[in-house]
């Protein structure tokens, strides 16, 4: 079946570096793909998407491109923030018979100030 | 506007004990969706409803999982009776009817731990 698969985590970085969580997937088809992020305590929500090929997904400084070639997703952030811990998910929406939404592993992001 | 509201925020109970949780959708999301994220995983689906009917529960354990959504608006889990292996967060979400995954939003879960 459609499976996604994210880079290992945890992943700890300084404030101001430069942030890449790579992410493939293994679909069916053109499937749509998503970043969601969980701050501490709270519940998951929608940072991005991409609904097709060459597609660029971007919110709070945060970009993915969907990429067929290479059925990949990665996310990136030029500059991150303290605020910007958290754990992200990528997803897919799976076309495999009814519509479900397919989630990674999740990876944890600590960045330090 | 309030979120997906669900209680309790934590449950630690021994294996073979019954356990619910509850979820109070968003006002005027149809469809709402349990799911089930288990340490180091991505949330997987467990069942999907449209107003009170079942969707998709092909992933339910319907052995020990029941979960039902009467009038269209709160909805339970429950597990009786449950095993070690439950031990995870159990996420509510909700959207409208038109808006699907791209409009969905999650409470901030139950977390089990099944002893």
């Amino acid at each position: 079946g459609d499976s996604v698969t994210q880079m290992e985590g945890p992943v700890t970085l300084s404030e101001e570096a430069f942030l890449t969580i790579n992410c493939t997937y293994t679909a069916t088809g053109y499937p749509s793909l998503f970043w969601y992020v969980q701050y501490p305590g709270e519940g998951l929500q929608l940072l991005l998407k991409a609904t097709k090929a060459d597609d660029k997904g971007s919110n709070k400084g945060f970009e993915a491109t969907y990429r067929k070639e290479t059925t990949s997703f990665h996310l990136e952030k030029g500059s991150v923030q303290v605020s910007d811990s958290a754990v992200y998910f990528c997803a897919l929406i799976s076309i495999q018979g009814a519509q479900k939404l397919v989630f990674g592993q999740g990876t944890r992001l600590t960045i330090n100030p | 506007e309030a979120g997906v509201a669900q209680s309790p925020r934590y449950k630690i109970i021994e294996k073979r004990q019954s356990v619910a949780f509850w979820c109070n959708p968003i006002s005027g999301h149809a469809t709402l969706y349990w799911y089930q994220q288990i340490l180091g995983q991505g949330p997987k689906l467990l069942i999907q409803f449209q107003n009170n009917g079942v969707v998709d529960d092909s992933q339910l354990p319907k052995d020990r999982f029941s979960a039902e959504r009467l009038k269209g608006v709160d909805s339970t889990l429950k597990i009786q009776p449950a095993k070690l292996e439950d031990s995870a967060v159990y996420l509510c979400a909700s959207s409208l009817p038109t808006g699907g995954y791209e409009k969905l939003f999650f409470g901030s879960g139950t977390q089990l731990s099944v002893l």
